[in-house]
């Protein structure tokens, strides 16, 4: 079957680092998305990572290694607007998302 | 970037009544949209993939005849739930897909709250 687990929740103190992992199995991969999602509101497109490697936008980074099935957002200088879910999901061989459940992201001052 | 318009944005409803929300992509022609449901605090559960001109493709355990897709155009598709009851009640949230792009970004829509009394 089909499986990405990130931990359920996290908690993080305002101005410093975090590194939310995902980790995937699959029927295929065509890429590894990361979205941010706020409580009451629709997910946004933080990234996209379909090659092993880092990319970096902004305070945001994502990290793939396909041999591993694993990836990570970090996400530096933290801000209180952070405080989010952050959800992984992998695009398998149908190019159908396959979802994370989720991280609860809690920023404190 | 891509723009999803969803309407309407929060509904409340009598249980046994019908609700349809509509799902729009903007700027871009959407050659599949989807439909998810998503339950406090739990992820985002795919119902549904559209494609323009074509019967929706549902997931194992959505009922097509309770959650009624269509794709008509390219930048429009509807959900309606038929005969809500109170455990249909759920935040529905819609994607669309530019096949154009790079990668095959799902753009979302603001997803539409639906409470059934």
């Amino acid at each position: 079957g089909q499986n990405i687990d990130q931990p359920t929740e996290m908690t993080a103190t305002e101005g410093a680092i975090v590194q939310i992992n995902c980790t995937y199995q699959t029927s295929g991969f065509n890429g590894l998305f990361w979205y941010q999602q706020h409580a009451g509101e629709a997910p946004t497109f933080l990234s996209y990572n379909v090659l092993d490697g880092l990319e970096e936008k902004g305070r945001f980074s994502s990290f793939l290694s396909r041999s591993k099935g694993y990836s990570y957002l970090l996400l530096k200088e933290l801000q209180m607007k952070d405080s989010a879910s952050y959800l992984c999901a992998v695009l398998d061989s149908n190019y159908q998302l396959i979802w994370g459940a989720g991280t609860k992201l809690i920023i404190k001052p | 970037g891509a723009v999803v318009s969803q309407h309407p944005s929060w509904v409340i409803c009598k249980s046994g009544t019908s609700v349809k929300i509509e799902c729009r992509s903007l700027d871009f022609q959407a050659t599949t949209m989807f439909w998810y449901r998503q339950f406090p605090k739990q992820s985002l559960m795919l119902m549904a993939t559209s494609n323009e001109g074509s019967k929706a493709t549902y997931e194992q355990g959505v009922e097509k005849d309770k959650f009624l897709i269509n794709h008509a155009s390219l930048t429009l598709s509807t959900l309606t739930v038929t005969s809500a009851h109170p455990e249909d009640s759920s935040f529905y949230i819609c994607s669309a897909r530019d096949g154009r792009g790079d990668y095959n970004e799902q753009f979302f829509g603001p997803g539409t709250r639906l409470t059934v009394l």
